[in-house]
């Protein structure tokens, strides 16, 4: 009955080595989000997907990429993971944001990065 | 630029009794409102929102928000509260313009239910 799956739940990586981050919807939503998730803050989001178009937020820095290779599924690069990339990552789906659709996004479990 | 407030940190409420978590917005247009729980070590789920029409909106849980355009709050209540209602609940606003508007998140009140 899962909705919305992170793997691994949990990451540990070393300084600078590259991970990837992974999500899977069977909701069969339009829109894939990857929020960042510091302890004690709002999820800050990181970019998201509609269908094949990626939207970067501004502030997000080059270090995270994404990509989503079929509407199903959708991942996180960080190229080179600093000690402040250590934080909870969450991916959310919604079904679309246009016209009457109102984005009410569905979240996974998320996956919780620690760099050492 | 659109904005969230959850002015208290954390909220303790014994067992049973009525339960309010608050958040007021700011956004240039009308507002779409939600609010989420988070468990411990989970991701983000979404108990209710409002869209248009009535005021009062009822959510998972039992809970319900009233939404207040003259005071720009959106508060969460229960009227009985549950141990098991103790998470870490987001509030969240986006304007309701047409296309993609980001989802803006306040950073969240922790509920604690006193047994």
């Amino acid at each position: 009955d899962a909705m919305v799956i992170q793997n691994p739940r949990y990451q540990v990586t070393q300084f600078g080595k590259p991970v990837t981050l992974s999500c899977s919807q069977t909701l069969n939503h339009n829109v894939m989000y990857w929020y960042q998730q510091k302890s004690s803050q709002a999820p800050k989001l990181l970019f998201h997907y509609y269908d094949k178009d990626f939207n970067n937020e501004a502030d997000t820095p080059d270090n995270f990429q994404s990509r989503r290779p079929n509407t199903s599924f959708c991942f996180l690069d960080i190229r080179s993971p600093g000690l402040g990339d250590a934080a909870m990552y969450l991916c959310a789906t919604s079904r679309d944001y246009q016209g009457t659709y109102t984005d009410t996004q569905y979240f996974g479990p998320g996956t919780r990065l620690t760099v050492l | 630029a659109q904005s969230v407030a959850q002015p208290e940190d954390q909220v303790n409420v014994a067992e049973g009794n009525p339960l309010t978590v608050k958040c007021t917005y700011s956004v240039s247009g009308n507002p779409y409102l939600f609010w989420y729980v988070q468990y411990p070590n989970r991701g983000l789920q979404f108990l209710l929102k409002y869209i248009t029409g009535d005021n009062l909106v009822k959510g998972s849980y039992g809970f319900e928000a009233e939404f207040n355009k003259s005071q720009t709050s959106f508060h969460l209540k229960k009227p009985s509260a549950l141990v098991s209602d103790s998470a870490l609940y987001f509030c969240a606003v986006r304007d309701a313009t047409g296309g993609y508007q980001k989802v803006t998140f306040g950073i969240g009140t922790k509920l604690q239910v006193i047994p």
